[in-house]
């Protein structure tokens, strides 16, 4: 079965501080990709990024971080200094082939509060 | 340009009105997807189009009733809806759906009220 978990409901932190989002995954599938997204108040899903089963490199844009570890099954979310525009709710993501289609598992989500 | 639109932004329907959501996307892609979103909850597939055919629908209710004209082109009939069918309607693209893994790229949404 293909499961997400994203333990963290909410977090709250003051703006410039680093914050850790994590997401756990499950599946028995061996070709798998895993996303974030951001979902501002606004309600659009915005696609931050898409890590495949076989590239375990850590990845790094601007102030967002990845770390990918199949061992233990996480893909988790750095945001270093933090700002108030980060404030939104993140959703972590695995997709895998259903039914000969492409179907994402959400996580529950983290909203992600910044103060200024 | 990995955008998708969607009107309305905000919906207003009564029980007995009919009303329709549309979703346009112009990146070519042949995949096309309507969600559900409930307030502090991940969205739910509702239905799938790939090279505008049916190919999932998530035991959706009949009174939504999807409709792809063309591969731009995606609508939500709704007609007969109940309070608790108020949610974030979220429409998305890929490029394809059929036995590969695509990022799919989301509209801003139209939140609907059902009174």
């Amino acid at each position: 079965a293909q499961k997400v978990t994203q333990a963290q409901t909410e977090i709250s932190v003051v703006e410039k501080e680093d914050v850790t989002l994590d997401c756990v995954y499950e599946t028995r599938d061996t070709t798998y990709y895993l996303f974030w997204y951001k979902q501002p108040p606004s309600g659009e899903l915005v696609f931050l990024i898409r890590r495949n089963s076989f590239d375990e490199q850590n990845e790094i844009s601007g102030r967002y971080s990845w770390n990918f570890q199949k061992s233990t099954s996480s893909f988790n979310f750095t945001i270093t200094a933090s700002q108030v525009v980060d404030s939104a709710v993140y959703f972590c993501a695995l997709s895998g082939i259903k039914n000969n289609f492409n179907k994402f598992y959400f996580g529950s989500g983290t909203k992600l509060n910044v103060k200024p | 340009d990995t955008e998708v639109t969607q009107t309305p932004k905000h919906l207003v329907m009564g029980m007995t009105n009919k009303k329709s959501l549309k979703c346009e996307q112009h990146m070519g892609h042949r995949a096309m997807y309507w969600y559900k979103q409930k307030a502090k909850k991940p969205p739910e597939l509702m239905f799938v189009y790939s090279y505008e055919k049916l190919s999932i629908n998530e035991s959706v209710p009949s009174r939504f009733s999807p409709e792809c004209p063309n591969s731009s082109l995606l609508n939500l009939h709704l007609h007969a809806l109940q309070p608790e069918d108020s949610a974030l309607y979220l429409c998305a693209s890929s490029q394809d759906s059929g036995g590969r893994i695509d990022t799919q790229y989301f509209g801003p949404g139209t939140r609907l009220t059902v009174l």
